[in-house]
């Protein structure tokens, strides 16, 4: 089946640096890609919309300038958190549908865990 | 806008019991529904899902209809496993935008 490979799985880093995430779909082209962010209590929040070959969307509350979404191909999408702060701990998942089905599901990474002291 | 609204956990049942996991939705136009599951330490995978009204998704023993009347799209598993316990994320595809939205997430656990 179609596989989305995110990486890093895990990542720490000191506050102020940035660092990016990778979302790569393997065995599929991508038009659009999703980047979620997931609570402690389990919730997925939808934070932006990777469009190939053009600006991302943004969810309302999300800054844009804070993460940084970069779609250059149908197969790839970064998502890089800028001048990270501890609060910005937390995991991260991206996910992609198959552009050649029109009503096909979503095929998820495994996640980023992001930890920023 | 969208959004998905699902039953807070944890959820714990004995094995062979009936699960009900509630799910209603609020949309504009005629979205597709699902039900994603992640095991732990895994990503989240689809479980089922459902492209209009009075579908009925199921795989693994899982089954859930979509109602339009009541929006809702509820998961049900007649006899459960221990292998079932997950969190299960219900979740909404809009019609006009393409976009996904996800409920908080059901933790489930089952006891043998």
């Amino acid at each position: 089946g179609a596989v989305v490979s995110q990486h890093p799985s895990r990542v720490i880093c000191k506050s102020g640096t940035s660092v990016k995430i990778e979302c790569r779909s393997l065995d599929f082209q991508a038009t659009t890609m999703f980047w979620y962010r997931q609570f402690p209590k389990q919730s997925l929040m939808l934070m932006a919309t990777s469009n190939e070959g053009s600006k991302a969307t943004y969810e309302q509350g999300v800054e844009k300038d804070k993460f940084l979404i970069n779609h250059a191909s149908l197969t790839l999408s970064t998502l890089t958190v800028t001048s990270a702060h501890p609060e910005d701990s937390s995991f991260y998942i991206c996910s992609a549908r198959d552009s050649v089905g029109g009503n096909s599901p979503l095929h998820f990474g495994n996640g980023t865990r992001l930890t920023v002291t | 806008g969208d959004s998905v609204t699902q039953m807070e956990g944890p959820v714990t049942l004995s094995e062979e019991a009936f699960l009900t996991i509630n799910c209603t939705y609020t949309a504009t136009g005629y979205p597709s529904l699902f039900w994603y599951v992640q095991y732990p330490g895994e990503g989240l995978q689809l479980l089922l899902k459902a492209t209009k009204a009075d579908d009925k998704g199921s795989n693994k023993g899982f089954e859930a209809t979509y109602r339009k009347e009541t929006t809702s799209f509820h998961l049900e598993k007649g006899s459960v496993q221990v292998s079932d316990s997950a969190v299960y994320f219900c979740a909404l595809r809009s019609y006009n935008f393409n976009k996904f939205y996800f409920g908080s997430g059901t933790k489930l656990n089952v006891k043998p």
